[in-house]
């Protein structure tokens, strides 16, 4: 069982496009965080968020407590955004995170 | 910026081996982490460390252990490496349990 489900996992788009990545978890949470890794790259975090909505620049994020679900947007997609968005959760009972397995983004010209 | 930074980025070692993967950042976090990532299923924990000389097991720590001599540096060995732990390994640091997370760039280790 995992805690924290993405989908869809793999993406095609083409550029300009409008993306949405999906994330919903199942533990209660202190804050959830947005990462992107590029194909034999490190992780960089893009977004850490506990309610609401962030943006920067072409990317939003929003979460809903509630629900227990988040959203990734990307507008006006370019192929430089093709990477794996992973969602991650830091657990509200104790010091764990846990991770979906990653959503992999490319975008055509 | 954060600077986290690991040994190697590639490493090839034979079974039976002990292996050392060194991590260091410079920004006086407190908090140091080890994950492995592996195709499908995704980064898990192995261990993490929230001051000196402290540590607690992450979800897989069986075959792994690890050191934090120092504030900057968390190290993990691998003390005899089996073919099953070939994975990309990353390091991550975060100030507190309520910031982000800092990941280095990974090490790439191929166990034959």
């Amino acid at each position: 069982k995992n805690e924290v489900e993405q989908s869809p996992q793999n993406l095609t788009a083409q550029e300009g496009e409008f993306i949405t990545i999906n994330c919903s978890y199942s533990v209660g949470i202190s804050a959830l965080h947005w990462l992107q890794q590029h194909p034999g790259g490190g992780i960089v975090s893009l977004f850490m968020l506990s309610s609401g909505k962030k943006k920067h620049g072409r990317l939003i994020a929003t979460i809903n407590i509630q629900e227990k679900h988040s959203s990734l947007h990307i507008t006006a997609s370019h192929p430089r955004d093709s990477a794996v968005y992973i969602c991650a959760v830091r657990s509200n009972t104790g010091n764990q995170f846990y991770f979906g397995t990653g959503t992999s983004l490319t975008v055509i010209p | 910026d954060v600077k986290v930074t690991q040994s190697s980025r590639y490493l090839v070692k034979r079974t039976g081996e002990k292996v050392f993967l060194e991590c260091v950042q410079d920004m006086d976090h407190e908090n140091m982490f080890w994950y492995r990532q592996d195709p499908g299923l995704g980064l898990r924990l192995i261990y993490f460390s929230y001051d000196v000389k402290m540590k607690e097991k992450g979800d897989i720590p069986e075959g792994y252990s690890v050191s934090r001599e120092k504030k900057e540096r968390f190290s993990l060995i691998l003390e005899s490496a089996s073919t099953n732990q070939t994975s990309m390994y990353l390091c991550a640091s975060s100030l507190d349990h309520y910031n982000e997370q800092f990941f280095g760039p990974g090490t790439r280790l191929t166990v034959l």
